[in-house]
């Protein structure tokens, strides 16, 4: 069965410190997708990236980067010197099998970033 | 390019009246979602529309609940009655399942309240 883990429900830092947001996932499929969405306090949920099973290049943009890695099925997500701004919850997801557009979301990380 | 649309923002009703809530898909995307998100159950799926057709609705809570989409650019869910404990931020999410990728855009959510 394809699931989702985030083991970190909760996590708090001061300005400035660098954090990682873990997510590990299963499935048996051999070509998917993996997805990072954030939901500030405003409540509206913000895709922030995708990355296909095929390509394990790590990705950068700005302060943020993510590490996947297929050996041990983990896609996580940096935040390099974290801003208030940053506080949210951040939710890691995977694509189902089959060609159905539905996602699997795993439970969500509350980041709380203190000034 | 607009996002996707959804009305109302806020809804306060009575127990035992109909909800109907709205949405309006990114012009092009041939799947749609309705999640509820809650802070005990966290966010879940409820139905999902490809090409209009209702693919899986395992995850709408009981008969009380009704989703309809009768065209590309337009759904509805319907709770009729409504109860205190439906109360919660819906979100309606919309993908292209065609070529790569998969991510949903999301509507910024209505919060239900029913008292």
């Amino acid at each position: 069965a394809q699931k989702v883990t985030q083991a970190q429900t909760e996590i708090s830092v001061v300005e400035k410190e660098d954090v990682t947001l873990d997510c590990v996932y299963e499935t048996r499929d051999t070509t998917y997708y993996l997805f990072w969405y954030k939901q500030p306090p405003s409540g509206e949920l913000v895709f922030l990236i995708r990355r296909n099973s095929f390509d394990e290049q790590n990705e950068i943009s700005g302060r943020y980067s993510w590490n996947f890695q297929k050996s041990t099925s983990s896609f996580n997500f940096t935040i390099t010197a974290s801003q208030v701004v940053d506080s949210a919850v951040y939710f890691c997801a995977l694509s189902e099998s089959g060609n159905t557009g539905k996602l699997i979301f795993g439970q969500g990380t509350t980041l709380q970033v203190k000034p | 390019d607009a996002g996707v649309i959804q009305s109302p923002r806020h809804e306060v009703t009575e127990m035992g009246q109909e909800v109907t809530l709205r949405c309006k898909p990114i012009s092009g995307h041939n799947s749609l979602f309705w999640y509820r998100q809650t802070m005990m159950r966290g966010l879940e799926l409820l139905i999902y529309f490809n090409n209009n057709v209702p693919i899986d609705d395992s995850g709408m809570p009981e008969d009380r609940f009704s989703a309809k989409m009768p065209n590309a650019s337009f759904s509805t869910l319907k709770i009729q009655p409504s109860e205190p404990r439906d109360s919660a931020v819906y979100f309606c999410a919309s993908s292209s399942v065609t070529g790569t990728g998969y991510e949903q855009y999301f509507g910024p959510g209505t919060r239900l309240t029913v008292t």
